[in-house]
């Protein structure tokens, strides 16, 4: 099955600190990732979409200085907090979905990366 | 948006048929009806996806009305690892396929 891969799984890092997260589609080209963040007990929250070979499209209210996104290849986006603060520290998960099969086909999520800012 | 709307938790014991519905009354016509498990501190993991009617896997069965404005999903026998957050999710078809995250049904299964 399609299966999708994030690192770090887990960081602890200083404030002011920049942290990048790669979200990587093991078997199958993505096209499209997208990138949430979780805190405790609450739902996940769409931060931006990420287009392969342009540039993403964040949701209303992040910051996309803050929150920088690659998407390189049609296997490997990135994630880079820049500047973290304590207020930054979540669980943050990707997702993709196969390039070539439609809008319609589930997105398949990674592990998530666990971040923790001192 | 197509935005879902489901019990926010519910009990079972092992080995009881558990059903969770969720209502999407603004579901467009072109849209999918996805629903995810997800345990701490993992991602969500696919467990089944319907357009209409019937479908069934190895791991649950999603009954769609014909009106689409609400699904089922269905756990056969519940075991105590079926204890997790499930989410009932309609990918924006006119929004790139993005899907929108509600709450959640917080399941919990005791012995």
């Amino acid at each position: 099955g399609a299966v999708v891969s994030q690192h770090p799984s887990w960081v602890i890092c200083k404030s002011g600190t920049s942290v990048k997260i790669e979200c990587r589609s093991l078997d199958f080209q993505a096209t499209t990732m997208f990138w949430y963040r979780q805190f405790p007990k609450q739902s996940l929250m769409l931060m931006a979409t990420s287009n392969e070979g342009s540039k993403a499209t964040y949701e209303q209210g992040v910051e996309k200085d803050k929150f920088l996104i690659n998407h390189a290849s049609l296997t490997l986006s990135t994630l880079t907090v820049t500047s973290a603060h304590p207020e930054d520290s979540s669980f943050y998960i990707c997702s993709a979905r196969h390039g070539a099969r439609g809008l319609n086909q589930p997105q398949h999520f990674g592990d998530g990366t666990r971040l923790s800012i001192l | 948006l197509a935005k879902t709307t489901q019990p926010i938790s519910m009990d079972s014991y092992e080995g009881q048929e558990v059903n969770i519905t969720c209502s999407h009354n603004n579901i467009a016509t072109n849209d999918y009806i996805t629903w995810y498990q997800q345990f701490p501190s993992q991602g969500p993991r696919f467990i089944i996806q319907g357009y209409k009617t019937k479908v069934t896997n190895e791991v649950a069965s999603l009954f769609i009305p014909a009106d689409r404005k609400s699904s089922t999903l269905s756990l056969p026998r519940v075991s105590l690892s079926d204890t997790a957050v499930y989410y009932c999710l309609v990918a924006e078809s006119n929004q790139g396929g993005k899907l929108i995250f509600g709450q959640g049904t917080e399941l919990s299964v005791k012995p």
